[in-house]
């Protein structure tokens, strides 16, 4: 069973219009992630929340917003797509439960966004 | 800082061979080392993973070591098989936030290709 649900997989949008991706767990766990993946690269951390706490990372551009409504759902929202924003979005969770860090992270399958 | 290295960048091996993927990190704080594959188009996959509190672990055919002191970890793939073929990512976590919730950065990727 899909532990961890990103929709759509594919996303196509036209430059500067508005665009939000959406992911969603049934694992009930107390943290979400936003990765950016380009294209034969590592993913890289955008942001992420701790139950409502959002934790954004220092060189995420102002373009790119989140919103967790409840345990269950987290969305990431592309102000402006540019170009440059074509990528692999991969959200992830982890159930924070040991407090140390050492949690594993489980990804979701991605949305693939497209900007032309 | 808190990069990772990783080394090589691509490696091509005989089927059956053994594949060596070797990584450093400079955060002493890290304390949580897992490894993901990552195939073409798909999410990343957790593989194996070690926690600071030991120095070797092994599943099967993978097998991870670190050494905490020269602040660098390795995987060992033995008995290679095409199906091994994918990118293969090293990441070092620990805690991101205060409160919990751990933060992965990963290394720069290694391209394994396995041939027949």
């Amino acid at each position: 069973d899909a532990m961890v649900i990103q929709n759509p997989r594919y996303q196509v949008t036209q430059f500067g219009k508005p665009v939000t991706l959406s992911c969603s767990q049934t694992l009930n766990h107390n943290v979400m992630y936003w990765y950016q993946q380009k294209s034969s690269q590592a993913p890289k951390l955008l942001f992420h929340y701790y139950d409502k706490d959002f934790n954004n990372e220092a060189d995420t551009p102002d373009n790119f917003q989140s919103r967790r409504p409840n345990t269950s759902f987290c969305f990431l929202d592309i102000r402006s797509p540019g170009l440059g924003d074509a990528a692999m979005y991969l959200c992830a969770t982890t159930p924070a439960a040991s407090g140390r860090g050492t949690d594993t992270q489980y990804f979701g399958p991605g949305t693939r966004l497209t900007v032309l | 800082g808190e990069n990772v290295e990783q080394h090589p960048s691509t490696l091509s091996v005989q089927e059956g061979d053994s594949a060596v993927i070797k990584c450093t990190y400079s955060d002493s704080a890290s304390n949580y080392f897992p490894w993901y594959k990552q195939e073409l188009g798909k999410r990343p996959q957790l593989i194996i993973d070690i926690r600071s509190n030991v120095g070797e672990k092994k599943d099967q055919r993978i097998a991870v070591t670190l050494n905490k002191t020269a602040k660098h970890f390795s995987l060992h793939i033995t008995e290679t098989q095409p199906e091994d073929s994918a990118v293969y990512f090293c990441v070092r976590g620990g805690l991101g936030v205060t409160g919990g919730g751990n933060k992965l950065t990963f290394g720069t990727g290694t391209q394994l290709k396995v041939e027949l």
